[in-house]
């Protein structure tokens, strides 16, 4: 089945070492995202991806930054994790100007 | 700037029963989708129904309809004969059609849904 995986499910790191979560997908869509989700929260997007052009949300700490080596996968690094940045990290993916299709997560706990 | 509202953080619902989530938004725009996601706990979000802001007709898919409208800016979902699976939050989301690719979508801040035996 066409979908977006996100590895790991699970991501525990230490306050201020750096961490990288991962996306993939087989939906061929051209568009990926990322967003943050903080417990009982509507999703945050942090970003997205339209093919090769890197699109930054303008309240996006610069502490996140994201890669996107190719059409199928999408990367999320975090520099120097604080706190504050424990969440649920969702992947999303979409043909330019369609729905959103979620993949299941991340949750990065910060010790 | 679009907004989206969903004044119901919490609601709750027998089995069988049928329940309305609200939700309303605010645009200038008007060509747009409206969507209700659904994100059970500890599980992915899916997608419930999408709504074309163009199109008059309600969406309905199974058990799952809108109320669409336009003019009072309103999308309420119905869930008919209510099940324990559909025990999850809900979001209710706005995106701009056409425009910049990857538009974002504005989500509410959703609502908990419970459905009890």
């Amino acid at each position: 089945d066409a979908m977006v995986i996100q590895n790991p499910r699970y991501q525990v790191t230490q306050f201020g070492k750096p961490v990288t979560l991962s996306c993939s997908q087989t939906l061929n869509h051209n568009v990926m995202y990322w967003y943050q989700q903080k417990s009982s929260q509507a999703p945050k997007l942090l970003f997205h991806y339209y093919d090769k052009d890197f699109n930054n949300e303008a309240d996006t700490p610069d502490n996140f930054q994201s890669r996107r080596p190719n059409t199928s996968f999408c990367f999320l690094d975090i520099r120097s994790p604080g706190l504050g940045d424990a969440a649920m990290y969702l992947c999303a993916t979409s043909r330019a100007g369609n729905e959103q299709f979620f993949g299941p997560g991340t949750r990065l706990t910060v010790l | 700037a679009q907004t989206v509202t969903q004044s119901q953080p919490e609601m709750s619902v027998q089995e069988a029963e049928t329940v309305t989530l609200s939700c309303t938004y605010d645009t200038s725009e008007n060509n747009y989708y409206l969507f209700w996601y659904k994100q059970p706990p500890s599980r992915q979000m899916i997608l419930v129904i999408r709504q074309e802001a163009y199109k008059q007709q309600n969406a309905t898919e199974n058990r799952f309809s809108v109320n669409f409208q336009k003019a009072a800016k309103s999308f309420s979902l119905k869930i008919s004969d209510s099940q324990l699976g559909d025990t999850a939050m809900y979001f209710c989301a706005f995106m701009k059609f056409g425009g910049q690719a990857g538009t974002a979508l504005i989500f509410g801040k959703g609502t908990t849904l419970s459905v009890s035996s």
